[in-house]
């Protein structure tokens, strides 16, 4: 079984500064790993996935996430975020593409002016 | 492209009714997840239908049931409401094993 762990529930940052959201994973097996982004009142919004091939890869909204296989983690990254950014991000795992994806219980990103 | 879209967006049920849950597929997609998200939390698998039959369950009672459609369009059914079933059910469209692509989901509140 997989399983994702959020170590940060929220995560308040002054505008234009960097961010690291981190995301800790288990599974027995290779597995595919997301990022989503719900802003409020909004289903998920997929911001970048790792299937296989070069470990650091980029997304949608300047955002950024290595897969580091030896210590199971999978950072998210935003070198300067805007208050535009604020929203809950969800780190989710999966055995294939998208069938039974698990979902960490999500960190709140909040930019401050 | 049509993306996903839920219906209704919110619905108030008393403890002990049912209620009905629609979605209808992102274009080009043939399978169907539904998720519940509790207040503070993140989405917990339900179900997944491909080609209108069931290919994967999470840990949810049978009074969770669902159908998907030859159009692909689907429905998530739940019986016996309880007050913990107060959440935000989303559906989740793929084209076979693609990523998911949600819709804004139903916030359902049992009272």
């Amino acid at each position: 079984a997989q399983s994702v762990t959020q170590l940060d529930s929220q995560v308040p940052v002054f505008e234009e500064a960097p961010v690291e959201l981190r995301c800790n994973y288990s599974s027995s097996v290779s597995v595919y790993l997301f990022w989503y982004v719900q802003y409020p009142n909004q289903g998920l919004q997929l911001l970048l996935k790792y299937l296989s091939g070069s470990t650091l890869v980029k997304g949608i909204n300047g955002f950024e996430a290595e897969f580091n296989k030896s210590q199971t983690s999978f950072h998210l990254r935003k070198p300067s975020v805007h208050i535009s950014d604020t929203a809950e991000y969800f780190c989710a795992v999966s055995r294939t593409g998208g069938f039974k994806t698990i979902f960490g219980a999500g960190t709140r990103l909040f930019v401050k002016a | 492209e049509t993306g996903v879209t839920q219906s209704p967006t919110h619905l108030i049920k008393t403890r002990g009714q049912q209620v009905t849950l629609r979605c209808s597929s992102q274009s080009g997609h043939n399978t169907v997840s539904w998720y519940q998200q509790a207040l503070g939390q993140g989405p917990q698998f339900i179900f997944q239908y491909y080609r209108e039959e069931e290919n994967g369950r999470g840990n949810f009672p049978p009074r969770f049931s669902g159908l998907q459609f030859p159009n692909y369009s689907s429905e998530l059914n739940v019986n016996a409401l309880e007050l913990d079933d107060s959440a935000l059910y989303l559906c989740a469209s793929s084209l076979d094993n693609s990523p998911l692509h949600f819709g804004n989901g139903t916030r359902l509140t049992v009272t």
